[in-house]
């Protein structure tokens, strides 16, 4: 019963290539977010999504889009992938009040090569 | 703009010393924070979180955190480390709930326990 999940676990893929990343969440929440974890360990927020209003870090390039099917999917999509894009990709989700914190998934290793 | 810093970058302990993890935000309004847990190869986990209330938060496995407004601090303590603490830690910061806030993160201590 894993409260987020996302697939695949881990994706190699080749410089220029379209992929995406899925990600569910059976927890009833309303907000879900896509973080990007570097080789240093840093998070930085990519986006947060409800099912009223998508905020985009403005620092991420508009080659990553996320889709959104329903209030319990949100999926990355990333377009011509670059070197720089390889990192780990953490989906979480929250309540709207965020008052439970945030529940991360297991991570999507991506391996630009 | 709120951001988080976290100020030991790698922290190594031996089992049974006492940890404390300093973090410092910048937001000019209320704020909550919260401490996550990023054991090795896995996503992260929420340790404990403060919204509002008694400024010392207990969270799991015996961690604790105190906030102090005036120093604009939440600093991550626990009185005696084990082996299985091995871990990164981050904390975090969000303006008030309900809006619509982005979350941000600091960068993170890595923390060694030595058995």
């Amino acid at each position: 019963d894993t409260a987020v999940s996302q697939t695949p676990k881990y994706l190699v893929t080749q410089m220029g290539n379209d992929k995406s990343i899925k990600c569910e969440q059976n927890l009833g929440h309303d907000t879900m977010y896509w973080y990007k974890q570097d080789s240093k360990k840093f998070l930085k927020i990519m986006f947060s999504y409800n099912n009223k209003e998508l905020i985009i870090n403005e620092t991420v390039p508009n080659r990553f889009s996320p889709k959104s099917p329903d209030k319990a999917h949100l999926n990355l999509h990333i377009n011509s992938l670059e070197l720089g894009d390889s990192a780990v990709y953490f989906c979480a989700s929250s309540l709207a009040d965020r008052s439970g914190g945030y529940t991360f998934g297991s991570g999507t290793r991506l391996t630009v090569v | 703009a709120q951001s988080v810093s976290q100020h030991n970058h790698h922290v190594i302990l031996s089992e049974a010393a006492s940890l404390e993890l300093g973090c410092n935000y910048s937001y000019g309004g209320t704020v909550n924070l919260f401490w996550y847990v990023q054991y090795p190869g896995q996503h992260l986990q929420l340790l404990l979180k403060y919204f509002s209330g008694d400024p010392l938060v207990k969270g799991i496995k015996g961690f604790e955190a105190e906030f102090i407004k005036s120093k604009f601090s939440f600093n991550l303590r626990k009185p005696s480390v084990q082996w299985s603490d091995t871990a990164e830690y981050f904390c975090a910061v969000m303006g008030p709930l309900g809006g619509s806030y982005i979350p941000t993160f600091g960068r993170g201590t890595s923390l060694i326990v030595h058995p």
